[in-house]
């Protein structure tokens, strides 16, 4: 049972649009959301968090939008750059000890 | 201030057989947590390591052991491998377990299993 999803594995887009990578969630608990991206033959890089107690977070080009009550959230990129095609992972975790779960993970093209 | 190293990159192992996966963690991180990444898949929560103690057990059998050295490197031991033990396996750390924090990963390790 998947409680973080990314239901698109894979999306293009062209350089200089807006980039939004999606993820679902179905555990209630979860409070705080991070993405992290990924190069092939390099470990994941923290990219952009947000915490349940808000509903965007900015950072340059990346914003992450958090819907409570949907249980979904969104990275935009904007504008896109070439140098941001990767793998890009959703996850969550819950306040105290508990690990990071994942999604399973979006390829982000983007074309010049 | 240096990041999480991992070694070896690559490793190819015989079924049956057991390997050591190492890190080190971050500058001023004490807190460990190893995950399994197999093609395809996001990253699988293995286990987490505060100051030396386990803190956490995701859902791997008990062939799947770990270490963590008073400098807050680790250890990864797999017993008896399995084929479906090939996988990319990544070590992260982070500074503390008692409120949010990214974690940050190493490279990861290879495993092939034959």
């Amino acid at each position: 049972d998947q409680q973080v999803k990314q239901n698109s594995p894979s999306l293009s887009v062209q350089e200089g649009r807006i980039s939004i990578l999606n993820c679902d969630y179905t555990n209630s608990m979860f409070d705080y959301f991070l993405w992290y991206k990924k190069y092939p033959a390099e470990g994941p890089t923290f990219l952009i968090s947000i915490s349940s107690i808000k509903d965007k977070n900015e950072d340059g080009r990346f914003t992450v939008f958090l819907n409570k009550s949907a249980k979904h959230l969104s990275l935009h990129i904007v504008p896109s750059q070439p140098g941001d095609s990767a793998v890009y992972f959703c996850a969550a975790s819950v306040r105290g000890n508990t690990p990071l779960v994942f999604g399973k993970g979006t390829r982000l093209s983007v074309i010049a | 201030e240096t990041g999480v190293t991992q070694s070896p990159t690559h490793l190819i192992k015989t079924r049956g057989q057991q390997v050591t996966l190492r890190c080190s963690s971050q500058s001023g991180h004490n807190t460990v947590s190893w995950y399994q990444q197999a093609l395809g898949q996001g990253p699988q929560f293995i286990f987490q390591y505060y100051r030396e103690e386990e803190n956490g057990r995701g859902n791997f059998p008990p062939r799947f052991s770990g270490l963590q050295f008073p400098n807050y490197s680790s250890e990864l031991n797999v017993n008896a491998l399995e084929l479906d033990d090939s996988a990319l396996y990544l070590c992260a750390s982070s500074q503390a377990r008692e409120r949010h924090t990214e974690a940050f990963f190493g490279q990861g390790t290879r495993l092939t299993v034959v």
